[in-house]
Formats: C-alpha cells, sequence, structure tokens
C-alpha cells in the first residue's frame, strides 16, 4: 500500500514569512502529484499539479517541485498572508485511479 | 464555469437507515471518484468511474457501500444500513479524464450517522 506523509502536521508564522510545505510518498512509480488547500467545512480547492516528467510547477506565489528520486514534493508559499491560512493536502497518483493522500498540513498565518 | 455540485450539504440520519449521496460532476469530465474524510483521519479513496467501463470499486469498505453512474454525468453513493462509523464527509471529484488531468472536488456532504 503506497503512503504519503506531510511534516510538519501544524505550522504557524507571521505575515510576510517564505514558507515551504513537505510531502513524501513512497510510489516509485508516481504518475502525477497535485497540491491542494482545503479550508475549514469545505471541500478541497486545486492548486497546482505536477506531472511525474516534470520538475516543477508555478502559480502566483505557489511553486510545487517534484522529485521522483527521493520521493518528495515541496509547496514553497512566497510572501505569505493571512488568507492562506488553510489545511494543505497533497495528493499523489500511481498505478491507480485514486489519488492517496497525505494527513495534511494546518497552516496559519498572523497578521 | 460551474464546478462539481454535491447535495444534501448536510445529512444527519439514524443508526441502519439508508442514505444516498449525490454528486453533479463538471460537464464534460469522464471521471468521477468518490472519498470520503473522517474526523481527525485523511481522505480515503472509495470508488471510481470512467466513461463506460467497469467502476474500480477496491476503495469500498463494505458491501454496504454501493455507487452508481449514468453514462458520464450524475453519480449517487448509496450506504445502507448506516453505522456512526459511516459518519465523515464525502467528497466527490471529477476530472477531464483518468490518468493526467486534475481531479476537481465538489464541496462535499457531511454525513452525520446518530
Amino acid at each position: 500500500k503506497q503512503e504519503v506523509t506531510q511534516i510538519p502536521a501544524a505550522l504557524s508564522v507571521p505575515e510576510g514569512e517564505n514558507l515551504v510545505l513537505n510531502c513524501s510518498f513512497t510510489d516509485s512509480a508516481i504518475y502525477n502529484l497535485q497540491w491542494f488547500r482545503q479550508d475549514p467545512g469545505k471541500g478541497l480547492t486545486s492548486l497546482l499539479l505536477i506531472q511525474s516528467s516534470q520538475r516543477e510547477q508555478t502559480s502566483g506565489r505557489l511553486n510545487a517541485s517534484l522529485d521522483k528520486s527521493s520521493g518528495r514534493s515541496t509547496l514553497y508559499i512566497a510572501a505569505s498572508q493571512p488568507g492562506d491560512s488553510a489545511t494543505y493536502l497533497c495528493g499523489e497518483k500511481g498505478a491507480g485511479n485514486m489519488l492517496t493522500f497525505g494527513g495534511g498540513t494546518r497552516l496559519m498565518v498572523k497578521p | 464555469g460551474a464546478g462539481v455540485s454535491q447535495s444534501p450539504s448536510n445529512k444527519v440520519t439514524e443508526k441502519g437507515k439508508d442514505v444516498e449521496l449525490r454528486c453533479d460532476p463538471i460537464s464534460g469530465h469522464t471521471a468521477l471518484y468518490w472519498y470520503r474524510q473522517r474526523l481527525g483521519q485523511g481522505l480515503e479513496f472509495l470508488i471510481y468511474f470512467q466513461g463506460n467501463s467497469a467502476p474500480d470499486k477496491s476503495g469500498l469498505p463494505s458491501d454496504r457501500f454501493s455507487a452508481e453512474r449514468t453514462g458520464e454525468s450524475v453519480s449517487t453513493l448509496t450506504i445502507q444500513r448506516t453505522q456512526q462509523e459511516d459518519s465523515a464527509v464525502y467528497l466527490c471529484a471529477s476530472s477531464l479524464s483518468e490518468g493526467r488531468h486534475e481531479q476537481y472536488f465538489g464541496p462535499g456532504t457531511r454525513l452525520t450517522v446518530t
């Protein structure tokens, strides 16, 4: 069974700080990896999708990287804002049809 | 355009009753997924539909759970004889096709079994 781990489970930073969220996966046959944010009581909002052939993807202040050899992905958030406060989830897709999710990192950005 | 929609948004039911949850995928999306998120736990895959192919039911936790999809449109997830451990948020997602495309999630249905 493939596993996905996110560390840290929770993170609190002051506004304006750059930060990195980590996602580790055991699947050597990764197909792609997707980063999401989830606000309390809401569904998941897709942030970035990285195919296994790619090294990174960027959207605004967000940059996601993928290193298949080490089984790691990172989500970099530049110049964090209070509105970035949410739970961030990574989902890995391997040979199966579904995403396997990590437990999430709960981010709090303090004004 | 319209995203994935789910109904009801909240459902409270008594133990032993059957419930039906509905998902409307994004128009044109051939792949549809059901996941659940229990309190304090990660998202778990339940079932996957792709076009007219046989669904991937490998994530269904018991035979009390079943799902249907008509063509490439609406899907319903049915839980029979609900148990308290079925309490969770049930999330539906769709994607343009299987594999390389992004999955887009609906807002979820919060199921509480009393």
